[in-house]
């Protein structure tokens, strides 16, 4: 079946520490997104990408990176610099770009990042 | 900017009562319209959808949403609620005009709690 797989499911960081979170899909999807979610807080983007080799940056970028050298994979770093990472990671797809926009995002399952 | 409103963080019903969550938008075009649900340490899935067809959309297990523009108004409902409908809901809306990346704007949520 096709779908989103994030990994790992629970991730714990030390202080000082960069962790990467994974985002692969087989759904042939040209836009992945990442969004971080707060208790109370809804979804809040933190950086999406159209197309290969191109991302940009959301509503809350800092203390982050991403890259997105093949198409099905989206990867997201949370580097040291992020205060406060603990949060539900969220990575998304959505079939094509332009004119498509009425086509859904399809979710992953979240990775719930801890700090030690 | 888009914004979404949803009225109401927690929302208690009695099985088989009627489910009511409210959605209100702002945007100044017609927007695209998403409900999502998400059960505890899962992703968002997907229930319906308005893309400017028909004003009232069903989706999956039984639930509907009213698209009404002079209200700004995306309201989600279920005539009978089941106990597995508790869970976390999304309103989301995507402004068709801004293009780039089809971009996402959340709701808080609204949590769900079904009583025997």
């Amino acid at each position: 079946d096709g779908g989103i797989t994030q990994s790992p499911k629970y991730l714990f960081r030390k202080e000082g520490q960069n962790v990467t979170l994974s985002c692969e899909q087989n759904l042939n999807h040209d836009a992945m997104y990442w969004y971080r979610q707060d208790p109370g807080q809804g979804l809040r983007l933190i950086y999406y990408s159209q197309i290969v080799n191109d991302f940009q940056k959301g509503d809350i970028a800092e203390g982050y990176s991403v890259s997105r050298e093949k198409k099905e994979s989206f990867p997201l770093t949370v580097t040291s610099a992020q205060k406060n990472p603990t949060a539900f990671y969220l990575c998304a797809s959505r079939a094509g770009t332009g004119g498509k926009e009425s086509q859904p995002q399809h979710f992953g399952d979240g990775t719930r990042l801890s700090i030690l | 900017a888009q914004s979404v409103t949803q009225l109401g963080s927690h929302v208690s019903v009695s099985e088989g009562a009627l489910v009511l969550l409210r959605c209100n938008y702002s945007s100044s075009v017609p927007p695209y319209l998403f409900w999502y649900v998400q059960y505890p340490n899962q992703g968002l899935q997907l229930l319906l959808k308005y893309t400017s067809a028909a004003t009232l959309v069903k989706g999956i297990n039984g639930f509907e949403a009213e698209f009404k523009k002079s209200e700004t108004s995306f309201h989600l409902t279920k005539p009978s609620a089941h106990m597995s409908d508790a869970a976390e809901y999304f309103c989301a809306v995507s402004d068709p005009l801004t293009g780039g990346g089809n971009k996402l704007t959340f709701g808080t949520g609204t949590q769900l709690k079904v009583e025997l």
